[in-house]
């Protein structure tokens, strides 16, 4: 089983639609999220991070995480084609000691098609 | 701008060649990363090195080698002993002790007839 397992779609929505990129993960050391964005043949662009359970609004996007299901997700309302893209989510166990090494673990994508 | 620039973003090579690929970052973040992103697979982690003059192999380092003789640059080179190079590679930094986040260059593409 991997540690993070990310639905790799593609999933297609009509503009302006609300949607939603899921992620599960089984290491319950992970404490620190994030989710990236790629376009097709560049390098991923971090949009969201968080530490906690709950929600993180960042204009259209919401992050959410449930650390007790051990389950994240990424919202994006009011659906623009310019968001079509590869969605990544990402996790470590948070290391802030000198020396330490953070590994991210990141999940394979899901591709998201915003069709006008 | 400060940010991370890999070069070329596009590269052709015979089997058998060794290659360089260019890692170079402006940010002042202490460590970097190289991954190789392969379809349908997470980005995989093939070398980091968190201080100059210092790296470690991460989980597909075979056929790869890296240096970090400057804090800003991470050159990796594939060799002709890696077995299936072609590939997407991305260098990503991060500042050490301040934040997590990773932050990625545009990629460079491998491809090796």
């Amino acid at each position: 089983q991997k540690e993070v397992e990310q639905d790799p779609g593609p999933l297609s929505v009509p503009e302006g639609a609300i949607v939603s990129l899921n992620c599960t993960y089984s290491n319950s050391a992970f404490q620190y999220f994030m989710w990236y964005r790629q376009y097709s043949r560049k390098g991923p662009e971090l949009l969201m991070y968080t530490y906690s359970s709950g929600n993180k609004e960042d204009g259209r996007f919401t992050a959410q995480v449930d650390k007790s299901s051990k389950y994240i997700s990424l919202f994006i309302r009011d659906s623009q084609p310019s968001d079509s893209a590869t969605y990544l989510c990402a996790m470590s166990a948070k290391v802030r000691i000198a020396g330490g090494y953070q590994k991210v673990t990141f999940g394979t994508g899901t591709k998201l098609q915003v069709i006008p | 701008d400060g940010g991370i620039t890999q070069s070329p973003k596009y590269l052709f090579r015979k089997e058998g060649q060794n290659v360089t690929l260019s890692c170079e970052q402006n940010l002042n973040h202490d460590a970097m990363y190289w991954y190789r992103q392969d379809p349908g697979q997470g980005l995989r982690l093939i070398y980091y090195s968190q201080i100059v003059n210092d790296f470690q192999k991460g989980d597909i380092a075979e056929g790869y080698s890296v240096s970090r003789e400057k804090k800003e640059s991470f050159p990796l080179t594939v060799t002709s002993a890696q077995k299936n190079p072609t590939a997407f590679y991305l260098c990503a930094s991060r500042q050490e002790l301040v934040s997590d986040e990773q932050y990625f260059g545009p990629g460079t593409r491998l491809t090796v007839t």
